[in-house]
């Protein structure tokens, strides 16, 4: 099956700093990808969804400048949480979908990034 | 609106059957996913239903009905292994929207 790999693991921070995430799609070619947040025993919240080479769509209530997504190339996508608080402090999850790759039903999930603000 | 519906948790007994409820109202819907997640992981798919009627893929079955807005997961011979949060997930709009889930505890 396809693999979807985030990098850091997991990051804490120092409040105000800024933390870049990383998302890879190690064997396919992700025209899409997706970042999605989840607190402790909640559901994914859907952040914003990616397409290779184009800006990021935002659901509503994310903040585009606070959570800056790019999405250069067909196999990377990264999140860069600017200014942290720690109300930022989320697992963050990114997904993707692409050329043989599922579709919009099947998506691949990274293994997620645990992110502490301090 | 939008909204959607599935137990907060269920408890079953090793080797038994248990089915995971999902009631939604989703405009543009496009077909109904189920997720599992562990804790501290990330979800992965199980399965798709497009259409009404039900698919089955080894010890899991979902099911579908548009008319009724209503599909479940169906697990059979559960194993301790299969203690996880399960996951009703409609697609509209190229995008899945996930539920809150569902706590499966399994005694043994």
């Amino acid at each position: 099956g396809a693999v979807v790999s985030q990098h850091p693991s997991w990051v804490i921070c120092k409040s105000g700093t800024s933390v870049k995430i990383e998302c890879r799609s190690l064997d396919f070619q992700a025209t899409t990808m997706f970042w999605y947040r989840q607190f402790p025993k909640q559901s994914l919240m859907l952040m914003a969804t990616s397409n290779e080479g184009s800006k990021a769509t935002y659901e509503q209530g994310v903040e585009k400048d606070k959570f800056l997504i790019n999405h250069a190339s067909l196999t990377l996508s990264t999140l860069t949480v600017t200014s942290a608080h720690p109300e930022d402090s989320s697992f963050y999850i990114c997904s993707a979908t692409g050329f043989g790759a599922g579709g919009v039903d099947e998506q691949f999930f990274g293994p997620g990034t645990r992110l502490t603000v301090l | 609106g939008q909204s959607l519906e599935q137990p907060s948790e269920v408890t079953a007994v090793e080797g038994a059957i248990v089915q995971i409820n999902c009631t939604y109202q989703t405009s543009g819907f496009y077909g109904l996913s189920w997720y599992q997640q562990h804790d501290g992981g990330a979800p992965t798919f199980l399965s798709y239903n497009a259409l009404d009627g039900l698919e089955e893929t080894g010890r899991f079955s979902s099911f579908l009905s548009r008319s009724d807005s209503y599909g479940y997961l169906l697990l059979q011979e559960l194993q301790m292994k299969d203690s996880a949060s399960y996951f009703c997930a409609p697609t509209r709009d190229d995008k899945i929207i996930f539920g809150k889930g569902t706590r499966l505890h399994i005694l043994p």
